[in-house]
């Protein structure tokens, strides 16, 4: 399988605890994106890595959320002190960057759906 | 900044209608891209427009930009069980190449037999 994965696909935890999601894009793919979805939502942009750089936070990632793309591989990214607010779909996605705007398809893994209780 | 609205939000047909669901931009696309979600997983990719007046087709769905680039619409002709799903337009958030989308509310279809 040469698509995006997600590690683990289902997490439930009690508030309060850390979180660690994992995220393998697709091999060639140079950009990784983080989105959180809700129930009845479209995804909402968390972050986006180049290579291993991280370019962009959403300001809906608060000071308990840090993501990283070591090796500009895999990413993880990491919520820390959950709590019941976090509970969504994390989605991860990967593409290609090209040059002109508009340009790139992001492909998307299954996701993590992440229950605080 | 940019918002998508899609319409219908829900939608319920007898297996072999056709349909339509909509998204409207706040401002000017540069670039539209629908996708396809089964509940509880992750969204699959249909199909990308870029230029004014673009329209592609897969299969039984059509996709099109309108002229003006605000608008696109994804239609569905003889539809089947199989195209049920969640429906989601995104769109890169401005003009410049950070390639984040923004998504509409999406659109949920249900294909009765």
């Amino acid at each position: 399988d040469t698509g995006v994965s997600q590690d683990p696909r289902h997490k439930i935890t009690k508030r309060g605890q850390n979180v660690t999601f994992r995220c393998d894009p697709i091999s060639e793919h140079n950009r990784l994106y983080w989105y959180r979805q809700t129930l009845g939502q479209g995804p909402e942009f968390l972050t986006y890595f180049q290579n291993e750089a991280q370019l962009e936070k959403s300001r809906l990632l608060s000071d308990r959320f840090s993501a990283e793309r070591p090796k500009g591989s895999f990413s993880t990214l990491e919520i820390q002190r959950t709590e019941q607010g976090d509970s969504a779909m994390y989605l991860c996605a990967s593409s290609l960057a090209l040059v002109t705007v508009g340009g790139e398809t992001q492909y998307f893994g299954p996701g993590t759906r992440l229950l605080v209780l | 900044s940019q918002e998508l609205e899609q319409s219908p939000q829900s939608l319920i047909v007898q297996e072999g209608k056709n349909l339509t669901i909509n998204c409207t931009s706040s401002k000017t696309l540069y670039g539209l891209y629908w996708y396809k979600q089964k509940y509880g997983e992750g969204l699959i990719f249909l199909m990308m427009l870029q230029k004014g007046g673009e329209e592609k087709s897969h299969e039984k769905i059509t996709a099109k930009l309108d002229e003006k680039k605000q608008q696109s619409s994804l239609h569905i002709t003889a539809s089947q069980p199989s195209h049920a799903g969640i429906y989601l337009c995104g769109a890169p958030s401005g003009s410049s190449n950070t390639g984040k989308l923004i998504f509409g509310q999406g659109t949920t279809l249900q294909v009765k037999p």
